[in-house]
């Protein structure tokens, strides 16, 4: 256990359904991120929110829907996806301003869309 | 902007050999930087960090050293083990952003008995 924990870790969808991806951290970090896992491709951030705002948004299509109610929550709502969204979640936080510590990831959500 | 590049895998090796994962990065200002290890089915782990220039992390008999004259931080480790066979990250953060890590694009090690 990391101190970041994702939920569910697996989770097989329709290209119609709508479902919710769950990060939480009791770490006090103030600094939350979503990246996507495919095989074979780098890592790509996709959203960074700083103090519950949101700071950064990479170019994400809009069938992907981020929440943070607070500092030590982070959601993530997917709806209508597509084959190719298919891959690994991953969660972190760090420390706002302590940027030399790194991040601390989730075991993240295994995603298929069928 | 910040970039990392590190050797393409994978890389397989027996036990006992020695490692080496090269990396080397693009940065403005002074980044801290990590090795981070992901096994399989699992999220990324923390490996070692360095924060300043001539630091060596270490951690688990892995070791690298922050070099700035060569912008490299070059994973080594004496004498793998299978159970070191993971997927291995080189990423920065600092130098021109706040507080996002940017990471190469991972490097799959595999130690055959």
């Amino acid at each position: 256990e990391t101190g970041v924990t994702q939920t569910p870790r697996h989770l097989v969808m329709g290209m119609t359904n709508k479902k919710s991806l769950k990060c939480e951290q009791h770490l006090g970090h103030n600094a939350m991120y979503w990246y996507k896992q495919s095989a074979k491709k780098p890592l790509e951030l996709m959203f960074v929110y700083n103090f519950k705002e949101q700071t950064e948004n990479n170019s994400v299509p809009s069938r992907f829907s981020p929440e943070c109610p607070n500092s030590s929550h982070l959601f993530l709502h997917l709806h209508t996806l597509q084959p190719e969204d298919s891959a690994l979640y991953l969660c972190a936080s760090s420390p706002e301003s302590t940027v030399s510590y790194g991040y601390t990831f989730g075991s993240g959500t295994r995603l298929t869309v069928v | 902007g910040d970039s990392v590049t590190q050797m393409e895998g994978p890389v397989t090796l027996s036990e006992e050999a020695f490692l080496t994962i090269n990396c080397t990065y693009t940065a403005t200002g002074y980044p801290s930087l990590f090795w981070y290890v992901q096994y399989p089915g699992e999220g990324l782990q923390l490996l070692l960090k360095a924060t300043k220039a001539d630091d060596k992390g270490s951690n688990k008999g892995f070791e690298a050293t922050y070099r700035k004259e060569t912008t490299s931080f070059h994973l080594e480790k004496g004498s793998v083990q299978v159970s070191d066979s993971a997927v291995y990250f080189c990423a920065l953060s600092g130098g021109g952003s706040n507080y996002k890590l940017t990471f190469g694009k991972g490097t799959l090690l595999t130690v055959n008995p």
